[in-house]
């Protein structure tokens, strides 16, 4: 069974800013992913960023980049230059053999 | 390459009626999902299929909702009768294994329950 949790639920940055999503999980499993995903209000999920648990480098997608502490099961979403098009909502998940289990969110406002 | 689509994207209806959606998934990918989302919340796991089975249906309201994927590409979830409660978008999803990690997302099918 895997669990994840997002503590912000709401987070505001200024344009070209840069602000940092939080998330923390818990699993059994030893062989697993991480995923931050983003849901514009036309409600598809996009992903954002993947990382596999067995790489110790950090996932890195242009302005996205991730900050992953094994050990703490903590997996943060670092988005650099931030723009009015990243506003959204973000979801953190964890996935192993059973697919993948989601936070409730965190709502990202861009101030510009 | 198409995506995953869906349909209906909005339904409203009566309690006590049935309701079908409708999933396709991308071409080739061997896992379905069906998951729910309430408002503000993130995604619920209801159905994994894997091919024609279903491996984890664990979270199904068994007593109303139903789901198939028939020779293992579309699926349909029902629900008979609807609830109040059950107002919700349903998102469907896709990959090419539950271990492969990424899952790729239709748009979703709102429902609203009077």
């Amino acid at each position: 069974a895997q669990t994840v949790t997002q503590s912000q639920p709401e987070m505001s940055v200024q344009e070209a800013e840069t602000v940092t999503l939080s998330c923390t999980y818990d699993t059994s499993e030893s062989d697993y992913y991480l995923f931050w995903y983003k849901q514009p209000p036309s409600r598809q999920m996009i992903l954002v960023i993947r990382q596999e648990a067995y790489k110790q480098q950090n996932a890195t997608e242009n302005r996205f980049s991730v900050n992953f502490q094994k050990a703490a099961k903590s997996f943060s979403l670092k988005i650099s230059d931030s723009q009015l098009g990243d506003a959204a909502m973000y979801f953190c998940a964890s996935g192993g053999a059973d697919g993948l289990t989601f936070g409730k969110g965190t709502h990202l406002i861009i101030q510009p | 390459e198409a995506g995953v689509v869906q349909s209906p994207r909005y339904k409203i209806i009566e309690k006590k009626q049935p309701v079908a959606f409708w999933c396709n998934p991308i071409s080739g990918h061997n896992t379905l999902y069906w998951y729910l989302q309430n408002l503000g919340q993130g995604p619920e796991l209801l159905i994994r299929y894997e091919n024609e089975e279903a491996v984890d249906d664990s979270q199904l309201p068994k007593d109303r909702f139903s789901a198939e994927r028939l020779k293992g590409v579309d699926s349909t979830l029902k629900i008979q009768p609807a609830e109040l409660g059950d107002s919700a978008v349903y998102l469907c999803a896709s990959s090419l294994g539950a271990r492969t990690g990424e899952l790729f997302f239709g748009e979703g099918s709102r429902l609203t329950v009077l």
